[in-house]
Formats: structure tokens, C-alpha cells, sequence
């Protein structure tokens, strides 16, 4: 168990629709890292928060929003979904305590299902 | 600009078998950290092991181990006696100032 926290573990919706994936990271840990992962595809960086703030950018498409709260948690909004938006999400943390050890603790991953 | 390179897409072995899976890397960071994870059938992402770019020490865990390069910018990692449950895919990782960037992977099969 690594710690990471993500809400809900599967979820199907229809094209068009807009969710919600939620991440709780790691205690103390004050950096949220969101991946995406395509069928048989490798880990494509989207956005890193630290401490509330955006500190990040990688290949989010515009129709994808993220934000950090004041207790660390994470949500990443996807709207208008597409079929190609079906995927593995990934929440991960690090930076403990400000001490940044440098691994990256995944949570088990939203599967996202659009029909 | 970061970039990991996996070569191997998939490695069928027969169990007991040692495997090796490479890992190329490219930075201009001076200072960086390497990475190994292993994503099993399950699905969920498990860290292996962290390298930082100032220690080049191999380190062996168990069945594991880890050759880290800097004169050609490699780490990779070896199963000795492979075993079934070995079998996942394998992400190499690199981490600079902010961003880590991952492999594409390589998908490790171990035949009973």
C-alpha cells in the first residue's frame, strides 16, 4: 500500500460527459504528480502541483483542468471526454516533509471507461 | 530536453532464466535521479529502486540488481533466476529539476 489514495477505481460514461478523479496523497506529502496511461501505452506526464500551486505542465489537453486544495488533495477534471480519453489515471506523490527523497508513490489508478 | 529510451518492447524468458532490461537516458542535468518500477498485471505502479546521479554503485536486492552507468548514460536492471512472478512491465524513470519522465516500458513475460 502505498499510501496514495485514488476515488473512483473504475469508471464508465459516455462521450461528451465531464468527471471528476480524485487523489489523496501520501501524508506529509506535499507534491501530486497526475499521469495518463493509454491502453498499452506508457506513462504520459500531465500536470505536478506543489503545495497548492502548479509547479508543472506536460501534455494536458485543454479539456483537462487539475487543482490542489488546501488539505493536498488533488482533483483532475476531464470534460467533453472522447473515446480516446479512456485510460489508466494516475495520481502519485512525493516530497515528504520538504524533503524531496525523489521516488514518486503511485496510487492504484482510476480506470476510466468512455463509450 | 529529458528523455528515456526502452528499447526492449517485450522479453519472453523461460523461468530461472537471469534477464537483463535496459535503459537509456539523456539529460543536462548535472544533478538527476533514476528510477525502476514495475507495473504487474494488477496494475498498480510499485518503485524498485532510486539512483541519484552521484552514486554510481551497483546495488543488488535479492534477485535484483541494478548496473548504473554515467559514461553511457545507462541503468539497467537484472532479474537473476527469473520467475513467474516477475512477469509485469518495467518502467525506467528519470527525474531532473521538476519533471519525471518514464520509459515507454518493456513487458517482461517468464514462462513456467
Amino acid at each position: 500500500d502505498s499510501g496514495v489514495t485514488q476515488t473512483p477505481k473504475h469508471l464508465i460514461t459516455a462521450t461528451g460527459q465531464r468527471v471528476t478523479l480524485r487523489c489523496s496523497p501520501r501524508s506529509g506529502d506535499l507534491s501530486v504528480y497526475w499521469y495518463q496511461q493509454s491502453l498499452d501505452q506508457g506513462l504520459q506526464f500531465l500536470i505536478q502541483y506543489y503545495n497548492g500551486e502548479e509547479r508543472a505542465k506536460g501534455n494536458i489537453l485543454e479539456r483537462f483542468s487539475a487543482q490542489q486544495f488546501p488539505d493536498l488533495h488533488s482533483e483532475l477534471n476531464l470534460s467533453s471526454l472522447e473515446l480516446g480519453d479512456s485510460a489508466l489515471y494516475f495520481c502519485a506523490s512525493s516530497i515528504r516533509g520538504g524533503q524531496n527523497t525523489g521516488e514518486l508513490f503511485f496510487g492504484e489508478g482510476s480506470r476510466l471507461t468512455v463509450l | 530536453a529529458q528523455k528515456v529510451t526502452q528499447a526492449q518492447t517485450e522479453i519472453s524468458v523461460v523461468e530461472k532464466e537471469d534477464v537483463t532490461l535496459d535503459c537509456v537516458y539523456e539529460t543536462r542535468d548535472t544533478t538527476y535521479y533514476l528510477f525502476w518500477y514495475k507495473q504487474p498485471p494488477s496494475g498498480e505502479l510499485v518503485f524498485l529502486i532510486r539512483r541519484n546521479s552521484f552514486d554510481e554503485q551497483n546495488e543488488i536486492s535479492g534477485r535484483y540488481s541494478w548496473n548504473f552507468q554515467k559514461s553511457t548514460s545507462s541503468f539497467n536492471f537484472t532479474i537473476t533466476a527469473s520467475q513467474v512472478v516477475d512477469s509485469a512491465v518495467y518502467f525506467c524513470a528519470l527525474k531532473g529539476t521538476y519533471k519525471y519522465i518514464f520509459g515507454t516500458g518493456t513487458r517482461l513475460k517468464v514462462l513456467a
